[in-house]
């Protein structure tokens, strides 16, 4: 099984400023991977898919980065709605996917 | 697109129960779709997936053996058939749209496995 290992837990920041989310995969997984949003009481939406293509309706101020093992989640000028849990998902042994256990992104 | 989940609720540890998933806005039949759990508090736990005409089904090896996912493209209609449900079954579930990664999901629907 793929393990994925989100870092930091949890982080916390002040609106306006930049957040960097990390995922590692435990055996390389190409650029396979997803990031999710996901509010309390909510379902997950869909951040970035395919390490980096940005989905409908996220703003440029969210960044997907990496390939391989390592990639990153970037959020430059956070606003007060960004402040949620995030998940990283890998799709490169489907079926058997597998998400982190996530990041929380509190506000200072 | 809408995803509505339905069918959950608390059953005692051994018993059955039947999701379900009603899908509108979209062409049914040309989406792979999956159903993925959260224990209260925890992460996202991937469950099982169906493709578009039925014919290919996986599981995770947590629920293999005892969860059953169906769909049925005449009534746009995904389900989850669970037998043997443990506590560690408790869960919100979801269903999901999409083959690798998940574009649109359901609100969810709470399983609570409780004597």
């Amino acid at each position: 099984e793929i393990v994925l290992t989100q870092s930091p837990a949890t982080v916390s920041l002040s609106p306006g400023e930049t957040a960097t989310l990390s995922c590692r995969a435990s055996q390389t997984i190409d650029t396979s991977l997803a990031w999710y949003q996901q509010k309390p009481g909510q379902a997950p939406r869909l951040v970035i898919y395919d390490a980096s293509i940005r989905a409908t309706g996220f703003p440029a101020r969210f960044t997907g980065r990496g390939s391989g093992t390592d990639f990153t989640l970037t959020i430059t000028g956070l606003e007060p709605e960004d402040f949620s849990v995030y998940y990283c998902q890998q799709h490169k042994s489907w079926p058997r996917i597998t998400f982190g256990q996530g990041t929380r992104l509190d506000i200072k | 697109v809408q995803l509505v989940e339905s069918g959950g609720g608390v059953v005692q540890p051994g018993g059955s129960l039947r999701l379900s998933c009603a899908a509108s806005g979209f062409t049914f039949n040309d989406y792979t779709l999956h159903w993925v759990r959260q224990a209260p508090g925890k992460g996202l736990e991937w469950v099982s997936l169906i493709n578009w005409d039925g014919s290919y089904t996986s599981y995770s090896d947590s629920v293999k053996g005892r969860f059953t996912i169906s769909r049925d493209n005449m009534r746009d209609s995904l389900h989850l058939q669970m037998h043997s449900l443990t506590s560690e079954d408790t869960a919100f579930y979801y269903c999901a749209r999409g083959t690798r990664s998940y574009d649109h999901w359901g609100q969810g629907t709470r399983v609570t496995v409780s004597s």
